[in-house]
Order: structure tokens, then C-alpha cells, then sequence
């Protein structure tokens, strides 16, 4: 079984819609996670960590479910400009070690 | 601004050859990770270091090996290149805080013929 997993998607979705999807992880000493966005051909870039208590950064809302191992991430009117892949990184407790998953692709059409 | 680059966007090197991959940051970070990310697997950890001269193995380390000789450079060495090393190869740094950002360089497109 594969440390995290997500959904690969794609997620066809026209603007203005609002588009979730999940990431699983195995490990159930997980401290901090995070969600990053890859655009095509360029790095990974932070887009927002996720808390336990769940955070918001504009459009853009991450939960964290410990119960359930799995991570969220909702895009509320969705802009042509979300159309990326989102990849979901877990770090267990006191280790450097990023685990990522193979990432949702996002496609919003006008 | 937070910097971290690698020597080659794009590299095109045959069977058998011998290929470093070079990355700097620009952070003072003590972490610095190599990556290599394919379609459908994600991004798999090669090797990381988190101080000079250290090193660690990460959970694909076979046919590669690293170099850390001064904070700010992570070396990737293919001691010889083969057709499934063809990928795309990321540079990461991370500071000690354990809970910081990990920036990624711009990547680095090898393919091996």
C-alpha cells in the first residue's frame, strides 16, 4: 500500500464551480501536512499547510481528518488559473522525510 | 527570494555514460533532498542529506549515489546512466525547523539513450 494516495483525477470542472478531492495516508504517526501545487513542466510549490483545526487561505480550504487518515482540499469558483495538479505531502512525526502522493489533475474550462 | 537551482533544465546522455546532476540553494538550509518524479508515480525520495558529507539513503537510492561537500550543494551522480533513469529529477531544500517549506529547484529533464 502506497504511503499517500490521491484521487489522480482528472477533475473537469467549468468556472466558477467548486471542486474537492481527497488524499489518504497510511501512516497513522503523521505530524504535519500540506498541500502543493504543480503547474505542467515546473516545480512543486507550496500552496497551504493543513492544520487539524482546518484553514482557509481565500478560495482555497484544507481539512485534516486524523480519525480517517485523509486530508482535503476544496477550490470554491474555481479560476482557469487553478488548472494544475495538486499534490498532497505528508510528514511523519520528527523526520525530514516528505511522502507525496502522485497528485490530482485540476482542469477548469471557461 | 528564496532560490533553488539546478545545473541543467534539460540533459540528453547515453547508455553507460556518467551524469551529475547539481543543485544550489541559497538558504542556509541543512536539508537538501533529491527527488525524481514519473507519470502516475509521484515524486519518490532518491536521497537526502540534512548536513555536510551526510547523506541517507531515500526509498529509491539503486543506481545513484550523492555528494554533499558544502552546505548550499547536493550533488546526484548516475555512476552509469541506463534508459530507466530517464525522468524528471527535482532538488529540494528544507530548513531545520523540521516544519518549514520544502522548496523544489526548477527540475532537471534527463533522458538516457
Amino acid at each position: 500500500r502506497k504511503e499517500v494516495e490521491q484521487d489522480p483525477g482528472p477533475f473537469n470542472v467549468p468556472e466558477g464551480a467548486t471542486v474537492a478531492f481527497n488524499c489518504t495516508y497510511s501512516n497513522s504517526a503523521s505530524q504535519s501536512f500540506f498541500w502543493y501545487r504543480q503547474d505542467c513542466r515546473k516545480e512543486p510549490k507550496l500552496l497551504m499547510s493543513v492544520y487539524s483545526s482546518g484553514n482557509e487561505d481565500g478560495r482555497f480550504t484544507a481539512q485534516l481528518n486524523r480519525a480517517s487518515q485523509y486530508i482535503s482540499l476544496l477550490i470554491r469558483d474555481s479560476k482557469l488559473s487553478d488548472s494544475a495538479t495538486y499534490l498532497c505531502v505528508v510528514i511523519p512525526l520528527r523526520d525530514y522525510k516528505l511522502s507525496f502522493g502522485a497528485g490530482t489533475t485540476v482542469t477548469v474550462r471557461a | 527570494d528564496v532560490k533553488v537551482t539546478q545545473s541543467s533544465r534539460y540533459l540528453v546522455k547515453r547508455t553507460g555514460e556518467k551524469v551529475f546532476l547539481e543543485c544550489v540553494q541559497d538558504m542556509d538550509h541543512e536539508n537538501m533532498f533529491w527527488y525524481r518524479q514519473d507519470p502516475g508515480l509521484g515524486l519518490r525520495l532518491i536521497y537526502f542529506s540534512y548536513d555536510v558529507k551526510m547523506k541517507e539513503k531515500g526509498d529509491i537510492p539503486e543506481g545513484y549515489s550523492v555528494s554533499r561537500e558544502k552546505k548550499e550543494r547536493f550533488s546526484l551522480i548516475l555512476e552509469s546512466a541506463s534508459t530507466n533513469q530517464t525522468s524528471m529529477y527535482l532538488c529540494a531544500s528544507l530548513g531545520a525547523g523540521g516544519t518549514d517549506t520544502q522548496y523544489f529547484g526548477p527540475g532537471t529533464r534527463l533522458t538516457v539513450l
